[in-house]
């Protein structure tokens, strides 16, 4: 099993839309969480650090299940501009999910 | 404002050359990072570096090495590059918790 898997995805959802991701880990002793954001040949930028209790940045909303194991994220109000490819991170292994793919449509 | 300058954003080189990607940042960060990504396959861990002339292997270091003398600068050297090392090499600077990364390296062997 590997270490951070991801939804393959493709994600494709009109304007508007609500879209969540998930991504599961392996190692239970995992402690940080990040969400980054990949846009088309560019390097990735962090997105959101995701907290034990969940958190929330306007549209984004983030969220963490330790007894599974996955954290997750929802995109609300999905605008043309969220077409990105998404990666989550495992931050105290520096482990990357292989990333979701997301277009959103008019 | 953050910098991470890695040195070339393509380079077309022969099976058999010795590579040498370089990645320098300006936020005088302890722990530096080589990832190659290739499509499905998502950011790979190649090698890591948490501080002057330390290293530490990630998830595929075959066929790689690093060198990190000075704190700002860290290198990934494909000794004899093959067809397979074709990617892009992505180099990151942290102060945890973000990780911050440079425009890539797109290599290809021919």
């Amino acid at each position: 099993r590997k270490e951070v898997e991801q939804d393959p995805g493709p994600f494709n959802v009109p304007e508007g839309a609500t879209v969540a991701f998930n991504c599961t880990y392996s190692n239970s002793a995992s402690q940080s969480f990040f969400w980054y954001r990949q846009d088309c040949r560019k390097e990735p930028k962090l997105l959101m650090s995701v907290y034990s209790s969940g958190n929330e940045d306007g549209r984004f909303t983030a969220q963490l299940n330790r007894a599974s194991q996955y954290i997750s994220l929802l995109i609300r109000d999905s605008k043309l501009s969220d077409s990105a490819t998404y990666l989550c991170v495992v931050r105290n292994d520096m482990r990357f999910g292989a990333g979701t793919r997301l277009t959103v449509k008019p | 404002d953050v910098k991470v300058t890695q040195s070339s954003r393509y380079l077309v080189k022969r099976t058999g050359e010795k590579v040498f990607l370089e990645c320098v940042q300006d936020m005088d960060h302890e722990n530096m990072f080589w990832y190659r990504q290739d499509p499905g396959l998502g950011l790979r861990l190649i090698y890591f570096s948490y501080d002057v002339k330390m290293k530490e292997k990630g998830d595929i270091p075959e066929g790689y090495s690093v060198s990190r003398e000075k704190k700002e600068r860290f290198s990934l050297i494909l000794e004899s590059a093959s067809t397979n090392q074709t990617s892009m090499y992505l180099c990151a600077s942290s102060s945890r918790p973000e990780l911050f990364f440079g425009e890539g390296s797109r290599l290809t062997v021919l």
